[in-house]
């Protein structure tokens, strides 16, 4: 069964930093492209960022590039996004998903919550 | 990168048909056939329901369907039921490597 664990989301001052963990299991990581999208309780979905298959080519959403770096480590099963300088906007759920068709998302996890405030 | 733009609700009775628009421009949905649909219950993960515009990943229903003309993609739910009441969400690939979502639409099943 496929599954993705997101972990590593909690209250942080404005200006700090935290690292989010996407553990997958029932499946190859190293085979697909991986993405982080946010949304704020009650708003809609936004992109973030992704990664592909072996970490080498990476994009971010404008609000989130310079201060948030995806990353992988395929032996460990194990998708990061490092959030850096964060801000009070940055408040949000955080879900992991696999790309697992072209150009779209077919598992998520349950997400981590972020909030960001003094 | 600004939000595709969706109508904010939706809504059909039991067995009818809605259809949701999802407007973007030349550098998203009018250029790349990459638009994917999300339905999302409340407090739950998005699901993958239409790809690539019009295909379905496996288990989901075909009575949800999707289209493209121009810089609009559109998802269609023929024969509504209680369990398709949610939120979706179009998303499309955009230049310079990255997606953006639409704002989102809530259907209600009367």
């Amino acid at each position: 069964e496929v599954q993705l664990v997101e972990s590593g989301g909690g209250l942080v001052q404005p200006g700090g930093s935290l690292r989010l963990s996407c553990v997958a299991s029932g499946f190859t990581l190293s085979s697909y492209w991986m993405q982080w999208v946010r949304q704020v309780p009650g708003k809609g979905l936004v992109w973030v960022s992704h990664i592909n298959e072996d970490g080498s080519s990476t994009g971010y959403a404008d609000s989130v590039k310079g201060r948030f770096t995806i990353s992988r480590d395929n032996a460990k099963n194990t998708l990061y996004l490092q959030m850096n300088s964060l801000r009070a906007e940055d408040t949000a759920v955080y879900y992991c998903a696999r790309g697992g068709v072209p150009a779209a998302y077919d598992y998520w996890g349950q997400g981590t919550l972020v909030t960001v405030s003094s | 990168q600004s939000a595709l733009t969706q109508p904010p609700s939706a809504s059909g009775s039991p067995g009818q048909s809605v259809t949701i628009s999802c407007t973007g421009s030349s550098s998203d949905v009018g250029d790349y056939n990459y638009v994917s649909w999300y339905q999302q219950h409340p407090g739950k993960a998005p699901k993958l329901m239409i790809y690539e515009v019009t295909k379905r990943p496996s288990g989901v229903p075909d009575r949800f369907s999707g289209s493209k003309s121009g810089n609009t993609a559109s998802l269609t739910v023929s024969g509504l039921q209680a369990e398709d009441e949610a939120d979706y969400y179009c998303c499309s690939y955009a230049y310079s490597n990255n997606y953006v979502f639409g704002t989102g639409t809530k259907v209600t099943v009367l």
